[in-house]
């Protein structure tokens, strides 16, 4: 089954300690993104990638890393989390181009609480 | 880069009875305008978009709009019913053609009234 997964799906963790956020597509899928959700806001585009060791920033890359080793997965890396980090992340996937289908394949969602 | 405004926030309407939601975007390059419906707990997931070089596009119910002169897109869904409340996101490109490089909209929570 085509998919994209997420884990962990929930996370309540307290400031400043390390946390990832794993992300993996089988539809062998160029690009990839993160974004956060917060109402009232919409999505928001943390990072992209548009392949392997190819990132860039998003509209709202502060307190966030990610990386791009495989094709696969791509994680979301937030190193020293604060409060306003508290969020509903979605990872997605898409391909690259063509004609027909730049349709985004979002994953279930992690909904991160930091304290 | 490119700055995406959907209105309304909220919209509530009787089932049986049209919705239309609209978005501006700023960047005139921009060529490709997606919409997704989110329902509630569940992921975003594409519903129909619309490429430039036409000025609409049907599917079923919904319907998209396009006046790329006025830079404004539009979402159409007539005959509502129960089951199209959900939030709904435009979206438009950043740098124009970056497909992956996606500016949404704030969203729009569409409650039908049976």
């Amino acid at each position: 089954e085509a998919q994209v997964t997420q884990n962990p799906r929930y996370l309540i963790t307290v400031t400043g300690k390390k946390l990832t956020v794993t992300c993996s597509q089988n539809m062998n899928h160029e690009y990839m993104s993160w974004y956060r959700q917060d109402p009232g806001l919409g999505l928001r585009q943390i990072y992209y990638s548009m392949n392997v060791e190819v990132t860039d920033k998003g509209d709202v890359p502060e307190g966030y890393k990610v990386s791009r080793k495989e094709k696969r997965n791509f994680p979301l890396i937030l190193e020293s989390p604060s409060p306003n980090q508290t969020s509903l992340y979605f990872c997605a996937s898409s391909h690259s181009g063509g004609p027909t289908n730049y349709e985004q394949y979002f994953g279930p969602g992690t909904r991160l609480t930091v304290t | 880069g490119e700055n995406v405004e959907q209105h309304p926030s909220t919209l509530s309407v009787q089932e049986g009875d049209s919705a239309v939601i609209k978005c501006t975007y700023s960047d005139s390059a921009s060529n490709y305008f997606p919409w997704y419906k989110q329902e509630l707990g569940k992921r975003p997931q594409l519903i129909i978009d619309i490429r430039s070089n036409v000025g609409e596009k049907k599917d079923q119910r919904i319907a998209v709009t396009l006046n790329k002169t006025a830079k404004h897109f539009s979402l159409h869904i007539t005959e509502t019913q129960p089951e199209d409340s959900a939030v709904y996101f435009c979206a438009a490109p950043r740098g124009g053609t970056s497909y992956g490089k996606l500016t949404f909209g704030q969203g729009t929570i569409l409650t039908v009234h049976p």
